[in-house]
Order: C-alpha cells, then structure tokens, then sequence
C-alpha cells in the first residue's frame, strides 16, 4: 500500500523559472493539502484540495502560485518565475473522504532557488 | 489566528532517559491535537492525535501525550528513549469547532539520543 508520492524530491531553479511539484495521494484519498517548510521554521498551511476543486486556499500567496488536482492524475502545485524566497520544503499531504483529520504526509520537495 | 509553540528547539539524552517535549497552543476553543515524528530522511509519521476523551493518550513505540485544557498544553512523553528515538517531532493542532482542515504546526524539536 504505496503511502503518498511527491516528485521529484529535489529542484533546483533559477530565479525567474517555473516549479512544478507533484503529489499522489495515498489510495483511496481524494482530499490533498500543501504545506511549505521554510528553514528553521514549522510547516504552515498553503492549500486544500479536492478533486477538481479548491477548497480553502488561504495559505497560498496572491501571486505566482497556483494549485490544482485534476480528475485523474497527480495533484500539481506550479510556482511561477520562482525567487529566492520560495526555497523550502513543500509537503503534501492527504486524507480518505470519511477521515478529514487524519493526514498522511509525503516525503516532501525540496525546492532550491539559485 | 492559532500559533503552537514547542519549548525546545534541540534536546539531547542518553539511552534510556525519560522524555517530555512541551507544546502549548493559543486557541481556546474545541482542537484537535497531534505530534509528528520525522525520523532523518523520512517523511512525516503520525505518533499520535487526541479528539476527544481520554486526555491521556497513546500512541506507537511507546509515546504518549497529554492534553490538560487549562494549561493549553498537549506535552509528548516517552519513560525510556532509545537511539532510534532520534528525530524530529513536530506538535500540531486544528481548530476542529470551525470545521478547519488546516494543521497549525510548532517549529518542531530535534531530539539526539546518544548511545
């Protein structure tokens, strides 16, 4: 039972480029969250998913980042013309439509802009 | 808006010592609670979470935690750590009277436990 999958693990960007991170929720999940790790700090919230829809993305900056979860296929969160402060750690996490709070967390992208 | 705050930043103990990391939050209403464990090169595990009820609770490989409402406070304890106790725990909670799925989380505690 594959738990949930982000790739890749590692990017490296340079300022003014595109991220694209993706997330596959465990099996059976259909609701996915995005966190972000700065350094030395806690995760804070970004966005709530589900499929086909946003459902609070209070957490999420104004602009340059957008998230999404298509019917079929991993959920993607895209950051446009990248800066050097959007260097962390991005985690997604998911949960089953009958449990929404209990989350299950990925491994993580470490996101490196240079 | 709610903010979790873990006492220790770095905590070092040997084998076999006791164990209790501090988490306080500031909202006053109905939460949930939860600690994370990322051990090195691992993603984020569920420990433990407290609902309801039983404010004494117990999770996998011998952590427990307690809430005391009064004090605001969910503090992770374990009676005898071992080497492979080495992470980083992570403390958060949600503000389950609002219907949030948001997790606030503490800036976590690094725990070394030497042999």
């Amino acid at each position: 039972n594959a738990g949930v999958m982000q790739n890749p693990r590692h990017l490296v960007r340079r300022r003014g480029q595109e991220a694209r991170l993706r997330c596959s929720p465990m099996k059976g999940h259909s609701h996915v969250y995005w966190y972000r790790q700065l350094p030395e700090e806690g995760l804070k919230f970004m966005v709530y998913l589900q499929k086909e829809n946003i459902i609070d993305e209070s957490g999420m900056p104004k602009e340059r980042f957008s998230a999404e979860f298509p019917k079929e296929g991993p959920s993607i969160l895209r950051i446009q013309q990248v800066v050097r402060g959007d260097s962390a750690a991005y985690f997604c996490a998911s949960s089953p439509p009958e449990g929404l709070y209990e989350q299950y967390f990925g491994p993580g992208t470490r996101l490196t802009v240079t | 808006a709610q903010s979790v705050s873990q006492h220790n930043h770095h905590v070092i103990l040997s084998e076999a010592a006791s164990l209790e990391l501090g988490c306080n939050y500031s909202y006053g209403g109905t939460v949930n609670l939860f600690w994370y464990v990322q051990y090195p090169g691992q993603h984020l595990q569920l420990l433990l979470k407290y609902f309801s009820g039983d404010p004494l609770v117990k999770g996998i490989k011998g952590f427990e935690a307690e809430f005391i409402k009064s004090k605001f406070s969910f503090n992770l304890r374990k009676p005898s750590v071992q080497w492979s106790d080495t992470a980083e725990y992570f403390c958060a909670v949600r503000d389950s009277g609002a219907g949030s799925y948001q997790l606030t989380f503490g800036k976590g505690t690094k725990l070394s436990v030497i042999p």
